[in-house]
This record gives structure tokens, sequence and C-alpha cells, in this order.
């Protein structure tokens, strides 16, 4: 079946300019996590959704991030006035329904950002 | 403060040998600790969970140990393959709080 998807899978911006990242999850999964995974880096948590749960964002480096999933499904990540230390790849994972939130996570492939 | 360690260096082993990769955790009191398997330009895989009242778990050629008192994990893989040369993640979650804590990942290249 289909996996996690996001779009774009690349995205250059100057630096000041605004993105908006797409994550698509699993049909049916539940909840959502964004990632943001820099050169050399591990991944770091920025953000969980949890069914109609009020969103963990306590990975969010700034309030220049925000992220929105709408109807339980599709999730944006946004970020504003970028910086060229945002520059990274952005993943998104989702948890099935009854799956243990801290279990096997479904990853996309992820939006490569470049700020210029 | 709160650390996972893998191995920076890159390990380099001949195709039928067994590759030995180490996680070590400090400051952390995990629940579970989860093995994912990263090819370049992709996203995270899943290959394994082992929970904290667990030593060892199999799947296939994989194997995967769990030691609270020494606070590492070994990821094993038996009669590797060119095909397993991939970046291997060890992630941990603990019973506060919902994110999966990442190691930066061990590169892994099998030759023949």
């Amino acid at each position: 079946g289909a996996g996690v998807s996001q779009s774009p899978s690349n995205k250059v911006t100057e630096k000041g300019k605004d993105v908006e990242l797409r994550c698509d999850p699993i049909s049916g999964h539940t909840a959502l996590y964004w990632y943001r995974q820099s050169l050399g880096q591990g991944l770091e948590f920025l953000i969980y959704f949890q069914g109609n749960s009020a969103p963990d964002k306590s990975g969010l480096p700034s309030d220049r991030f925000s992220a929105e999933r709408t109807g339980g499904s599709v999730s944006t990540l946004t970020i504003q006035r970028t910086q060229q230390e945002d520059s990274a790849v952005y993943l998104c994972a989702s948890i099935p329904a009854g799956g243990e939130s801290r279990g096997t996570q479904y990853f996309g492939p992820g939006t490569r950002l470049l700020v210029l | 403060s709160q650390k996972i360690e893998q191995n920076s260096e890159a390990l380099n082993i001949q195709e039928g040998k067994t590759a030995t990769l180490t996680c070590n955790y400090t400051n952390y009191s995990p629940a579970y600790l989860q093995w994912y398997r990263q090819d370049p330009g992709r996203g995270p895989v899943f290959l394994l969970l082992i929970r904290e009242n667990e030593k060892e778990k199999r799947k296939e050629r994989l194997k995967v140990t769990f030691d609270t008192t020494l606070k590492q994990s070994l990821f094993h893989i038996t009669a590797s393959q060119p095909a397993d040369s991939a970046t291997y993640l060890c992630a941990l979650s603990t019973n506060s709080g919902y994110a999966l804590n990442f190691g930066k990942g061990t590169s892994l290249l099998v030759t023949p």
C-alpha cells in the first residue's frame, strides 16, 4: 500500500522567505511526527500529533516554526522568515491506530530544504 | 545531559561476516529501544524494537540485545551482504513524552 508521502521533495528558498512542507500519512494512522535531520546529525524531534489531542510542540526550535494537522490526516509544517540554519531534511513519520505511541514509526522520504 | 552514542566511524566488513553495531546511552531510562535503517536520500525504515524487560530480539539475520545495566544495545547482522550497506540508527523512547530520541547513526559498508 501507499506509504507516507511528503512534498515537495526538494525546496530551495531565499533567506527570509516562508516555506510550507506537506506530509500525507498512511491512511488510518492517527499519530504523526515531524523530525529534522541536519547534515551529519541525528534526527531531531520537532512536533507530535495524536488524534484530536493538543500537539506536543516541545521540539520546535523557535516561534518561526509551526505545524498543523487538518482533519486528522494531512499535516503542514511552516517555517517563517527562513534562516540558513534551517537548511536540513524534514522528515514526517506516522504510527497506526492502536499502535504503541512509542512504537514503530513509518517515515516519509523527507523534504530537503536549502535556504540560500 | 542525555546522550545516545553510536560509532561515528564507518564500519567496513567483508560479505558473509557478522556486523556488530553499538548504541550507548546516558541519562535515559528507555522503555523501548529501536533500530532503523536509512539509505541515502530516504527516510529511516524500522527494523527491530526491544523493550526494557527484554534481553534479546531476533528477526531473520538480525539480532538486537539490550542491557539496561550497561546502558547499551548491540545490533548484529549475520551473514552480511552488500545490500546491507546503509546507515543504522538507534532510537530510544521513554515512558514520559512521545518523541523518539535518535543517535546519529553508524554507516555500514559490506564489501563483496
